[in-house]
């Protein structure tokens, strides 16, 4: 069945280092999103892809950076890592446009 | 622009008793309008979908919602709630530009014994 990873699960790290949080999706979907969630703001979308090489800026997208080298891959990568930057990270794909978004288990990520 | 309000951040009803969850959207397009759930360290799962088809939706685990363009309200309503709904819930609207979503707040639903 296709599906949508991520990994890792869990991740404590120190303020100013770089962390990469990996997506792995099996749906052969273009669109695949990053989103934050923190308590009493629902998800709020970091960055978005339509295909391969190409990237965009959500909402909060302020230290934080994604490239897409295939459809299955959208890796977020934290430049410098901020206690701010302490949250639950969904990754979601889709295919068409207004389509429902899959989304991945989720990161914790707690930055120390 | 668009935004999702969700009228409760939390409800508590009895097991056996309905549930109604409320939500209330803005959007400059013909909107497209998702529920999900979200059980305690899961991710999101799909409860059900508007896209301009009927009016009233039906979705998994017997939710249903009612789209009312007049009142803007998307609510989310189950006849008698199980102990296994306890969970939070997303409102959320698709502009259907690009499939950019926006999320409410999340209603928390609690069921009692």
């Amino acid at each position: 069945d296709a599906e949508i990873t991520q990994s890792p699960r869990h991740k404590i790290t120190e303020t100013g280092r770089q962390v990469t949080l990996a997506c792995h999706q099996t749906w052969n979907h273009n669109n695949m999103f990053w989103y934050r969630q923190d308590l009493g703001h629902g998800l709020r979308l970091i960055h978005y892809s339509y295909g391969v090489q190409d990237t965009n800026k959500g909402e909060v997208s302020d230290g934080y950076s994604v490239s897409r080298s295939n459809t299955e891959d959208l890796p977020l990568t934290l430049e410098s890592a901020a206690s701010s930057q302490t949250s639950v990270y969904f990754c979601a794909s889709s295919g068409d446009p207004g389509s429902e978004q899959y989304f991945g288990p989720g990161t914790r990520l707690t930055v120390t | 622009a668009q935004s999702v309000t969700q009228l409760d951040s939390h409800v508590s009803v009895s097991e056996g008793t309905p549930v109604l969850l409320r939500c209330n959207y803005s959007s400059s397009y013909s909107p497209s309008l998702f529920w999900y759930v979200q059980h305690p360290n899961k991710g999101l799962q799909l409860l059900l979908k508007y896209t301009s088809a009927a009016t009233l939706v039906k979705g998994i685990n017997g939710f249903e919602a009612e789209f009312k363009k007049s009142e803007t309200s998307f609510h989310l309503t189950k006849p008698s709630a199980h102990m296994s709904d306890a969970a939070e819930y997303f409102c959320v609207v698709d502009n259907n530009a690009g499939n950019m979503l926006t999320f409410g707040g999340g209603t928390r639903l609690m069921v009692k014994p």
